[in-house]
């Protein structure tokens, strides 16, 4: 069975920077992107960006360019996210969600999801 | 402010049909999927495009798309069907994805 197993709680304090990791297992790593998705408190879900472990390369929303970085680590099918300058707004639940395509109808989605990273930010 | 619109709440009484709808410029290019979310749980894709119906998921789940709305229709609502859904699909460029603003389902 397909797991993504995220890491645990984090408290951070204004201004610093948080990682969260996503160990992937049962699948090709290589073969599908990693998205991270955030929901604050009481609110929707929110996308971040996505990453490709293939190439390595990454690609942040609007949002959330020049503080966030996603990298991926295909010895160990591990996909990372850090973003930093963080402020009281970044509390939230943090999902990686790994990507899904359907080639006959050129449909995508996101079919399974880590189990969420709380990242409290206080100071 | 959300690419993707949807309406806040919807009810349905138990064992009817109800459909949630998503609207945004980008569903006239690229299909969506529909996410279930229950208190304290990560979210579980339902549906995706024209006709994806992942693996597990109970086949009164179903999702269609017409011009730039699509839809989610639950046929015959349980009980437990009662959660938050959300929308999601590529934005305009097709570059990044968007979530829309969640429907709060009250069976």
């Amino acid at each position: 069975q397909v797991h993504l197993v995220q890491s645990g709680a984090e408290l951070k304090r204004p201004g610093a920077s948080v990682k969260v990791s996503c160990k992937t297992s049962n699948y090709t790593f290589t073969d599908y992107y990693i998205h991270w998705v955030r929901q604050a408190p009481g609110q929707g879900l929110e996308w971040m960006g996505w990453s490709n472990p293939h190439s390595g390369d990454a690609g942040p929303g609007q949002k959330f360019q020049g503080r966030l970085t996603m990298t991926t680590d295909t010895s160990i099918s591990t996909a990372y996210m850090v973003l930093s300058s963080l402020t009281s707004d970044d509390t939230a639940i943090y999902y990686c969600a790994k990507d899904t395509y359907s080639w006959s109808d050129q449909a995508d989605g996101f079919d399974l999801w880590g189990q969420g990273t709380l990242v409290s930010v206080s100071s | 402010s959300s690419e993707l619109t949807q309406d806040p709440a919807v009810s349905v009484a138990l064992g009817q049909t109800v459909t949630i709808t998503c609207q945004g410029a980008s569903l006239t290019k690229y299909y969506a999927g529909w996410y279930q979310q229950k208190p304290g749980q990560a979210p579980v894709l339902v549906w995706y495009g024209r006709k994806n119906r992942p693996s597990g998921i109970p086949d009164r789940f179903s999702g269609s798309s017409s011009g730039n709305t699509a839809s989610l229709t639950i046929t015959g609502a349980q009980a437990e069907d009662e959660a938050d859904y959300y929308c999601s699909s590529r934005d305009s460029s097709g570059y990044h994805r968007v979530f829309g603003g969640g429907t709060k389902l009250t069976v």
